[in-house]
């Protein structure tokens, strides 16, 4: 069975940093790429970033491009997410997905995880 | 970018009856279309793929239809699990996710 369980989230103030993890079972996980996806409180999807499976490609939404450093561990079936330079807008549930792909190219998303929320506030 | 957008934004619908939801794409993605099932507290979960393909585990009684520009996602006979926000997403182009704004499926 896929699973995919986030972690990391809470409360940081504005200009802060925070460090997503997804810890990833019952797959390949190096096989796949993963992308990240957030929802802001009461508003609808937003793609931020996505990584391929060797993690080799790294792709971003252009609202966290230098902000945003996506990365894998496939030793340790983890994806990642740094964020830094918080904003307010920055607030959000935060998932990870899984893609039936080994490269970053646009395709829908098979398995989410639960989400982890993340509030930037001062 | 294409600009995906969704009607109604609400749907009220009694139980047993059918739901019909509408997306549509600002040009076309062909039949690079996914529909996603969003319960509150809880993630998004896939239900259809290639516009019309249910995903794994999903009932028949969801389907998915059209290619373009216009999409369609049909209840045919509503559930009670079923009330939730639907989200079409579009795969033809960059970048890798882009979502409608979703149509919430409320009890009538």
């Amino acid at each position: 069975e896929v699973q995919l369980v986030e972690s990391g989230g809470g409360l940081v103030q504005p200009g802060g940093s925070l460090r997503l993890s997804c810890a990833a079972s019952g797959f390949t996980f190096s096989s796949y790429a993963m992308s990240w996806v957030r929802q802001a409180p009461g508003k609808g999807l937003e793609w931020v970033s996505a990584i391929s499976g060797s993690g080799g490609s790294t792709y971003y939404a252009d609202s966290v491009k230098g902000r945003f450093t996506i990365s894998r561990d496939n030793s340790k079936n983890t994806l990642y997410l740094q964020m830094n330079s918080l904003r307010a807008e920055d607030t959000a549930v935060y998932y990870c997905a899984k893609v039936l792909l080994t490269t970053v190219v646009p395709y829908y998303f098979d398995y989410w995880g639960q989400g982890t929320l993340v509030t930037v506030s001062s | 970018e294409i600009v995906m957008t969704q009607s109604p934004a609400t749907l009220s619908v009694s139980p047993g009856e059918r739901a019909t939801l509408s997306c549509r794409a600002s040009q076309s993605v062909s039949s690079n279309l996914a529909w996603y099932q969003q319960k509150p507290g809880q993630a998004p979960r896939l239900l259809i793929y290639g516009a019309s393909t249910r995903a794994t585990g999903i009932p028949a009684r969801f389907s998915g239809s059209g290619s373009g520009t216009e999409f369609t996602l049909t209840i045919s006979s509503l559930q009670s699990e079923d009330f939730a926000v639907y989200y079409c997403q579009q795969y033809n182009n960059w970048p890798p996710g882009v979502f409608g704004p979703g149509t919430k499926v409320d009890i009538k």
